[in-house]
């Protein structure tokens, strides 16, 4: 079955430093990943997809297919990037996404 | 300008009844979707629907019917409810079914079984 690593539950950092949110899953195929992120109190919603190559509210994912990865990076952390962070790679097989585990990330001030 | 609805927002009932949770999107989207968030936060698709036709039914009870009335909506009704169900359950639509489209979610409906 595929599976989506998200091996933090939490990560804890204070405002300023760097983050990394790894996501590591088990098919390479498609290029269409994507990272979500639930805002408290919020809905869940998109943050980025690797197709688009695109920067959003500072962070970057970038795909390693060697070691099939999709980390999500952000050089400087601020506290409003406090949520819950979904990493979400397509089944090889079906129109699904497969949603990680996700990591909840807690800026301190 | 609600994109993707659900009601109701609470639901608290007892083992062994039935509920429905509705959902509705004014996006235009073919696509919809239901989700269900457990107490550690895992998120796993249970249905999809596109154009009103059944696309993906995952390994779900079949006390759990999904019905999708027209493209805009896609209810989920639950039969005997048990203390399992109770989780957040998330609708969501995306513009077609092609794995590249952004899903839009709604805002959940916490489900609690007493």
């Amino acid at each position: 079955a595929q599976r989506v690593t998200q091996p933090e539950k939490l990560l804890s950092v204070f405002k300023g430093a760097p983050v990394e949110l790894k996501c590591n899953y088990s098919y390479s195929g498609s290029p269409e990943l994507f990272w979500y992120v639930q805002y408290s109190r919020q809905r869940l919603q998109l943050l980025l997809r690797h197709i688009s190559r695109e920067s959003i509210k500072g962070f970057t994912a970038d795909l390693n297919k060697g070691e099939t990865s999709f980390h999500l990076k952000k050089p400087f952390a601020q506290e409003e990037d406090s949520a819950m962070y979904y990493c979400a790679p397509p089944s090889y097989n079906t129109d699904k996404l497969i949603f990680g585990t996700g990591t909840r990330l807690q800026v301190f001030p | 300008d609600t994109a993707v609805s659900q009601t109701p927002k609470y639901l608290v009932t007892q083992m062994g009844n039935d509920k429905s949770i509705k959902c509705e999107q004014n996006l235009g989207h073919d696509t919809m979707y239901w989700y269900k968030q457990d107490s550690k936060k895992f998120l796993k698709i249970m249905f999809s629907y596109n154009n009103k036709e059944l696309i993906i039914n995952e390994t779900v009870p079949n006390r759990f019917s999904p019905k999708s009335p027209d493209k805009a909506h896609l209810n989920l009704h639950i039969n005997s409810l048990e203390l399992g169900d109770s989780a957040v359950y998330f609708c969501a639509s995306s513009q077609s079914r092609a794995r590249r489209d952004e899903q839009f979610f709604g805002p959940g409906t916490r489900l609690t079984v007493l």
